[in-house]
């Protein structure tokens, strides 16, 4: 069974500052199972990168992934106010669909 | 439009069972796998079962596996999950949620992108 641990559990930034964002696997997966959502309260999840690091469609550009072996990461470059949220990555390898336990964005 | 409408969620005994429903439009259901997600109160999402496109593929959660069962209606454009044996534990909301798929430069990509706004599953005495 493949676990994702998340780090930081909560992030407390301003806007306009940088958001680093990890998530780790507890084993070997292809980054093209890789996935980053976003998810605000009373709202379903919102997908934000696939495949580590692609962008999904509408998402800015100040959203970027990256992948080194089994660290993945998702970075915000300057933090607008709708990007105060919970995240959360999750694999599509194996037994489909576990989830990290999220990161949240607060505001500082 | 793109669209998952969940129903189907309520308040239920220990012990009890209910059939969750999912109605997709907006696209062509057969195509796609779908899955059923869950969030329980303050938690984060919690994948519950997976279905392929044809029915032929179906995987459980640990955590449900022996108790719920995840079918779909094709013709219908209808996903199911009957929950059976429902524990408090499995109080939450319950997303329906269907797989992308993309192929590019030979690798596959698989990724949630659609989502219901969910139903709430009440297990309490």
């Amino acid at each position: 069974e493949i676990v994702l641990t998340q780090s930081p559990r909560t992030l407390s930034l301003s806007p306009g500052e940088r958001a680093t964002l990890s998530c780790r696997a507890s084993q070997s997966i292809s980054s093209s199972y890789l996935v980053w959502y976003q998810q605000k309260p009373g709202q379903a999840p919102r997908l934000l990168v696939y495949g580590a690091s692609n962008r999904a469609a509408g998402i800015p550009d100040r959203f970027s992934g990256t992948a080194s072996g089994t660290d993945f990461t998702l970075t915000i470059s300057r933090l607008e106010p709708e990007d105060f949220a919970m995240y959360y990555c999750q694999q599509h390898a194996g037994s489909p669909g576990a989830f990290g336990q999220g990161t949240k964005v607060e505001i500082k | 439009e793109v669209q998952l409408v969940e129903s189907g969620g309520g308040l239920v005994q220990p012990g009890g069972s209910l059939r969750l429903s999912c109605a997709a439009s907006g696209f062509t259901f057969s195509n796609y796998a779908m899955n059923w997600v869950r969030q329980a109160p303050g938690k984060g999402p919690e994948w519950v079962s997976y279905l392929s496109s044809s029915s032929i593929n179906i995987q459980y959660a640990d955590s449900v596996k022996g108790r719920f069962t995840i079918s779909r209606d094709n013709a219908k454009n209808s996903l199911y999950l009957q929950m059976n044996s429902l524990r408090a534990e499995d109080t939450a909301v319950y997303y329906c949620a269907r797989r992308g798929e993309l192929l590019r430069d030979y690798y596959y990509y698989y990724f949630i992108d659609v989502w219901g706004k969910g139903t709430t599953v009440t297990v309490s005495s």
